[in-house]
């Protein structure tokens, strides 16, 4: 199985910083790497996949980047409405797999 | 509206059977592959199994591999889990979710439920 590692585990910011997340994969996924958004009782939301393609409706201050082993989530200009926990999956082989999360929390 | 909603969790024992559901709706069910992934406190997020289109292709994780069944009908839009043999490491919250359509670049998650709660415990 591929092993996601992310970092930060949490993350403290404020509104209009600009934070970054960083999953790296025990080996190549190639650029099948997909991150997810999610606020307690509600369905996670699809973010970025393909590493860096943003799913439609998400707002361009998110931004996904990185190919093989370390990719980084950005978001600039933090809104009230990020704040949420944040997971990278792979899509490269079975089984998927996902990071550990990044709890985003305003400070 | 896309949405999927699961149903049919709760308490069971040890050793036992629960079969769990997903309905879909405001999308063309039979042309998606379809998901679920469980999470929990202890082990986090983890994908359970996979069913693609036609219902003939299925892929387990090992975890669960024998015990578990994922099924379609796409005649009622439901995706369905039979969980057979549970144990207390099966204790988690599913979640069915849609695998992007092929021509559509991704093959992400791109719709999920809100989950529904599983518990085995004696």
């Amino acid at each position: 199985d591929i092993q996601l590692t992310q970092s930060p585990s949490s993350l403290s910011a404020s509104v209009g910083d600009r934070v970054s997340i960083t999953c790296r994969a025990g080996q190549s996924v190639a650029n099948y790497l997909n991150w997810y958004q999610w606020k307690p009782g509600q369905a996670p939301r699809l973010v970025i996949y393909g590493a860096s393609t943003l799913q439609n409706g998400v707002p361009t201050r998110f931004t996904g980047s990185g190919s093989g082993t370390s990719f980084t989530l950005t978001i600039s200009g933090l809104h009230p409405d990020d704040f949420a926990t944040y997971f990278c999956e792979q899509s490269y082989s079975s089984p998927r797999t996902f990071g550990q999360g990044t709890k985003l929390e305003i400070k | 509206q896309v949405q999927l909603v699961e149903s049919g969790g709760g308490v069971v024992q040890p050793g036992t059977s629960l079969r769990i559901s997903c309905t879909a709706s405001g999308f063309t069910f039979s042309n998606y592959g379809m998901h679920w992934v469980r999470r929990s406190p202890d082990r986090g997020l983890q994908w359970v199994a996979l069913i693609l289109p036609d219902g003939d292709n299925t892929d387990y994780a090992d975890s669960v591999k024998g015990r578990f069944t994922i099924s379609r009908d796409n005649l009622k839009n439901t995706l369905y889990l039979h969980m057979n043999s549970v144990t207390a490491d099966d204790t988690a919250t599913y979640y069915c979710a849609r695998e992007g359509a092929s021509w559509s670049g991704s093959d992400a998650f791109d719709i999920w439920g809100q989950g529904t709660m599983v518990t085995v415990s004696s």
